[in-house]
């Protein structure tokens, strides 16, 4: 069982409208979660961190995480085209410096 | 404020080599943390340097060796290098080992 797993995609959405992208993980010990956006050819950007259960807002990004289920998802809200990118999920247990990133799920958004 | 840097951009090494490559952290941040990204997969933990000394190590073969210089800037060192090597390497810093890092835009390597 890979530790952090996401929908590989690809998620197709129109212009204007939410986009949900999920990552579950496998270890309960997890503490942190990172989510990064990544542009084809680029290298992975910071786009929040969450380590609450509950949501937590910026702008159009709301994260929002379950422990008790193991999931942690990012929603789009007003999607742009410049929003289309791979999403990267990304898991770090308290004391541990290995940060688990899950194969990310690629996002479209079409005008 | 400079952000994260690494040289080369690209390399191309034929199997058996040995190569390395260089990241520059952002100003003020002391944590650098190396991954390796294979085509179509998240990046992969390979080690971190927090102030000079290695601070934790992924599932990579003794071959993957770093330092971190007294300016925090870090090296990443492969040898024997195998067709898998094959990858977009990336550094990523931080400021005392905390997970809200920074990446650099990466070395593309290839190897033949």
């Amino acid at each position: 069982q890979k530790e952090v797993e996401q929908n590989s995609g690809p998620l197709s959405v129109p212009e204007g409208a939410i986009a949900s992208l999920n990552c579950t993980y496998s270890d309960r010990g997890s503490q942190s979660f990172f989510w990064y956006r990544q542009y084809s050819g680029k290298s992975p950007e910071l786009i929040m961190f969450i380590y609450s259960n509950g949501d937590k807002e910026d702008g159009r990004f709301t994260a929002q995480l379950n422990k008790a289920s193991q999931y942690v998802s990012l929603l789009i809200r007003d999607s742009q085209p410049s929003d289309s990118a791979t999403y990267l999920c990304a898991v770090n247990m308290e004391g541990d410096n290995d940060m688990r990133f899950g194969a990310g799920t690629r996002l479209t958004v079409k005008p | 404020e400079t952000g994260v840097t690494q040289s080369p951009t690209h390399l191309i090494k034929t199997r058996g080599q040995q190569v390395t490559l260089r990241c520059s952290s952002q100003s003020g941040h002391n944590t650098v943390s190396w991954y390796q990204q294979a085509l179509g997969q998240g990046p992969q933990f390979i080690f971190q340097y927090y102030r000079e000394e290695e601070n934790g190590r992924g599932n990579f073969p003794p071959r993957f060796s770093g330092l971190q210089f007294p300016n925090y800037s870090s090296e990443l060192n492969v040898n024997a290098l195998e067709l898998d090597d094959s990858a977009l390497y990336l550094c990523a810093s931080s400021l005392d080992r905390t997970y809200e890092q920074f990446f650099g835009p990466g070395t593309r390597l290839t190897v033949l």
